[in-house]
């Protein structure tokens, strides 16, 4: 099955400074990465994701890269603001016959004054 | 508001006991899928239904059982509960099967926070 691999486990950054959370994953054929925001108390919500056949997606100030060769995406959030501050995780789907997206263990960001 | 709607939002049971926690889908998802959120850890998945058939497991106790019914709604039911079995229970919908060729987003419910003491 697939193992999706997250880091750092917390992050603190400045508002207004860059935050970067990294993901790795163990499935070659895995081709569907998303990004998942879950706000303090919050139901966790799709913020971004992308596919095997794209480097790079851009939706304001929050983009994703992929590497497929090194098998790892990850999250870049710029001019973070205090609303950004939340735990984001990142999820690849497991191949074959069983589908179903494997989560990494989260990263809580905290964006201070 | 992701259209999936979870009840009860909290339940305070005792060890041993049963309960049943219920998920409505959005409305035209086909795929249910049942999550497991402990105290600061990620998302564990249980188990995931598609028009009412079992399509995949994960790291279910045989202690939980769920199904999908009919009218497409679905139900986690947790028996013997143990103390270390608190935890928010999220379910999720999606249109299609979830896998890698569909669009694969999940639309998560405020979740059941089940609480054993």
């Amino acid at each position: 099955g697939e193992n999706v691999e997250q880091h750092p486990s917390t992050l603190s950054v400045q508002e207004g400074d860059s935050a970067v959370i990294k993901c790795t994953y163990s499935d070659s054929a895995s081709n569907y990465f998303p990004w998942y925001k879950q706000e303090l108390g919050k139901r966790p919500q799709l913020i971004i994701d992308i596919r095997s056949n794209v480097g790079e997606k851009k939706d304001q100030r929050i983009a994703v890269t992929l590497n497929k060769t090194a098998k790892h995406f990850s999250l870049h959030i710029t001019e973070t603001q205090p609303e950004d501050s939340a735990v984001y995780f990142c999820a690849a789907p497991r191949t074959g016959t069983a589908s179903k997206l494997t989560f990494g263990t989260g990263t809580r960001l905290q964006v201070t004054l | 508001d992701s259209g999936v709607t979870q009840t009860p939002k909290h339940l305070i049971t005792a060890t041993g006991q049963r309960v049943t926690l219920r998920c409505s889908p959005r409305s035209g998802d086909l795929s249910v899928y049942w999550y497991q959120q402990s105290l600061d850890q990620g998302l564990q998945f249980l188990i995931q239904y598609y028009n009412g058939e079992e399509r995949a497991k994960g790291n279910i106790l045989e202690r939980f059982s769920a199904q999908q019914f009919p009218d497409l709604h679905s139900e986690l039911n947790l028996s013997s509960l143990e103390l270390g079995d608190s935890a928010l229970y999220f379910c999720a919908s999606s249109v299609g099967l979830g896998g890698p060729s569909s669009t694969g987003e999940l639309f998560f419910g405020e979740g059941s926070r089940l609480t054993v003491l």
